[in-house]
């Protein structure tokens, strides 16, 4: 079965702190990973995504993500946080054979202070 | 805008009532997704279409669910007899043949009072 793990309700970082939210993931076979954000009353918004490669991809709006295999692990990262990265972010898998839809994570929420 | 269209945005309607949302996904993409969110919880998958074949259907999709995409463009997800459980927002999402990510509309938040 495929499921997703966002071990983090909420994150607060400081403006112009780096940041990284959780994700660690259960898939049978290769994953597909994806970041999306969400912002109040919206739908998701793509960030990024791993399918194959180099373990660090990079996305929109300065954010990259570090693919671990062996701790079965898809961390969101960016090196200094902004106050509108403040939003919700979701992690979600997609195996590369078999289902097609996404399964997400329960979401983080991330508030940066200013 | 060539992004994922969903219509109407918001929808409050009496418990018992049908409703009928609305899709047009980006212009050539073969794929698309119904997912449901509800507060604090993650996207959940409820039917899945290529091209105008309905592929995939989540437990969650019970009987009073329907879904079609006739033409394979456009989509419309029917709730019949509306309960106060089906309150959520109703997100689609579609996907091309050359993508591996699915790009989502901004959703239907539907409110059973």
């Amino acid at each position: 079965a495929q499921s997703v793990a966002q071990p983090e309700d909420q994150v607060n970082v400081a403006e112009g702190n780096p940041l990284t939210v959780k994700c660690t993931y259960s898939v049978s076979g290769n994953p597909y990973l994806f970041w999306y954000v969400q912002y109040p009353n919206r739908g998701l918004q793509f960030l990024l995504k791993y399918i194959t490669g180099d373990n660090l991809v990079k996305g929109s709006y300065g954010f990259e993500a570090e693919f671990n295999k062996s701790q079965t692990s898809f961390h969101l990262k960016k090196p200094s946080a902004l106050v509108s990265d403040s939003a919700l972010y979701f992690c979600a898998v997609r195996p590369s054979t078999g289902a097609n839809n996404l399964f997400f994570g329960t979401g983080t929420r991330l508030t940066v202070i200013p | 805008d060539t992004g994922v269209s969903q219509d109407p945005r918001h929808k409050i309607t009496k418990r018992g009532q049908n409703v009928t949302f609305r899709c047009d996904p980006i212009s050539e993409h073969n794929r698309l997704y119904w997912y449901r969110q509800t507060l604090g919880q993650g996207p959940e998958f409820l039917t899945y279409f290529q091209n105008e074949a309905q592929l995939e259907k989540s437990r969650l999709l019970s009987d009073r669910f329907s879904a079609e995409r006739p033409k394979g463009s456009f989509s419309t997800l029917e709730i019949q007899r509306t309960e106060q459980g089906d309150s959520a927002m109703y997100l689609c999402a579609s996907r091309g043949t050359g993508n591996t990510e699915a790009f989502f509309g901004q959703g239907t938040r539907l409110t059973v009072v």
